[in-house]
């Protein structure tokens, strides 16, 4: 089926591992974004990418990378994992443009970092 | 900037009673608006969203919400809700920011059909 597929769905590591969740979606969209949330937080935006190879930084980008080689996939990685990472994570995708800003969002993975 | 508020952290109600979540937003450029649901262990989807024209949009399920751009608002409504409308709902706006729609996220509703 159509749509965005994230990976693993649950992880535990520890504090200072390194932590890549991938995002592979199969509508070509062209935007793409990872989220966190959190309780009393809402969702906030960590990285966004317009198209391969571009990629710009959202509200709290701290302790994240991202790359976007092909269009279908956006990693995020976490180079050192920290406690305060510990977060439900949610990719999401816009259509061709983006103009509306309608997202259409994956299942989550929800980390936890010990 | 732009934000979004949304006051009510958790609303009860019982079964087949009417319910109205708030959210208000504030936005120096025009703004689409939506509200997302979000079900347990899920991600979120898409209820409605007001892009232009009417003010009242209404989604399949029964939901509705208005436009108010005097008083900068979209509150969701429902005139009887059931037991399967137990989730989190989310208002979020998007506006022109250097060449993309960014989205802002209100904080979130519980929304806890009594039965």
């Amino acid at each position: 089926d159509a749509g965005i597929t994230q990976s693993p769905r649950y992880k535990i590591t520890e504090t200072g591992r390194q932590v890549t969740l991938m995002c592979h979606q199969t509508w070509s969209h062209s935007y793409m974004f990872w989220y966190r949330q959190d309780l009393g937080h809402g969702l906030r935006l960590i990285y966004y990418s317009a198209a391969a190879d571009i990629t710009d930084k959202g509200e709290v980008p701290d302790g994240y990378v991202v790359s976007r080689s092909k269009t279908e996939n956006f990693p995020l990685t976490l180079e050192s994992a920290t406690r305060s990472q510990t977060s439900v994570y949610f990719c999401a995708s816009s259509e061709p443009g983006g103009h509306t800003g309608e997202l259409f969002f994956g299942e989550g993975s929800r980390l936890t970092v010990l | 900037a732009q934000s979004v508020t949304q006051l009510d952290s958790q609303v009860p109600v019982f079964e087949e009673a009417p319910v109205e979540l708030r959210c208000n937003y504030s936005s120096s450029v025009s703004v689409y608006l939506f509200w997302y649901v979000q079900y347990p262990n899920q991600g979120l989807q898409l209820l409605l969203k007001y892009l232009s024209g009417s003010t009242l949009v209404e989604s399949i399920n029964g939901f509705e919400a208005e436009f108010n751009k005097s008083q900068t608002s979209f509150h969701l409504r429902k005139p009887s809700v059931h037991i399967s409308d137990t989730a989190e709902y989310f208002c979020a706006v998007s506006g022109n920011s250097g060449g993309y729609q960014k989205v802002t996220f209100g904080t979130g509703t519980k929304l806890q059909v009594i039965p």
